[in-house]
């Protein structure tokens, strides 16, 4: 059991530029998670994969947002078009068989 | 939506001082967990526990599901247990999201 791992840690764009954040969850994980969390908030939920399937999307995941899971195991989530608002931790967890949710290190997203 | 509260906001000890953190949720749920969130924004899991008491080292908690509330217990405080708690809950049904409180700033001085 290696943990959950995100990549890259930190990311640095201008404003306008895309950005693809990797996350690798527990290899014995079908459930995969995104939140995001801004400075002083706790974290907000943005998606949610069982398998390849993505079966919730939060409102605050405009179309700029896309996640992906094809093969039910690494997940990536693409921001298009960044604006500064989009600056946060972007985190990712996984969970299996229980609800308990276990969280990466997180990419830090900083939006010039 | 279900909506948590932690408290108190802001929290600063003496080492060796013991606290109590809470947690309200206003509807029913069926996952629960404490985080502590390191400096570098880690989030570590502390407990799993939508009901029920469980113990770690000087760490404990309790969830009164009934009553809609969990405490977190650090006893013998540690410069190490400064940081941000976090509790999240997740929804009864399939629901498997969490809704996460404020959380709690805590300092230790030494």
């Amino acid at each position: 059991d290696t943990g959950v791992s995100q990549n890259p840690r930190h990311k640095i764009t201008k404003r306008g530029q895309n950005v693809t954040f990797r996350c690798d969850p527990i290899s014995e994980h079908n459930r995969l998670y995104w939140y995001r969390q801004t400075l002083g908030q706790g974290p907000e939920f943005l998606t949610y994969f069982q398998n390849e399937a993505q079966l919730e999307k939060s409102r605050l995941l405009s179309d700029r947002f896309s996640a992906e899971r094809p093969k039910g195991s690494f997940s990536t989530l693409e921001i298009q078009r960044t604006e500064q608002g989009d600056s946060a931790m972007y985190l990712c967890a996984s969970s299996f068989p229980l609800l308990e949710q276990f969280f990466g290190p997180g990419t830090r997203l900083t939006v010039l | 939506g279900i909506q948590v509260e932690q408290s108190p906001p802001d929290l600063i000890l003496q080492e060796g001082a013991n606290s109590t953190l809470r947690c309200n949720f206003s509807d029913s749920v069926n996952n629960l967990q404490w985080f502590h969130q390191n400096p570098w924004g880690q989030l570590i899991n502390l407990f799993y526990i939508p009901s029920g008491t469980k113990q770690n080292g000087r760490l404990s908690a309790t969830t009164v599901a009934t009553e809609r509330y969990s405490l977190l217990y650090i006893s013998s405080s540690q410069t190490t247990d400064s940081g941000v708690y976090f509790c999240a809950v997740g929804g009864a049904g399939n629901n498997r999201k969490l809704i996460w409180g404020l959380g709690t700033s805590l300092a230790v001085n030494p």
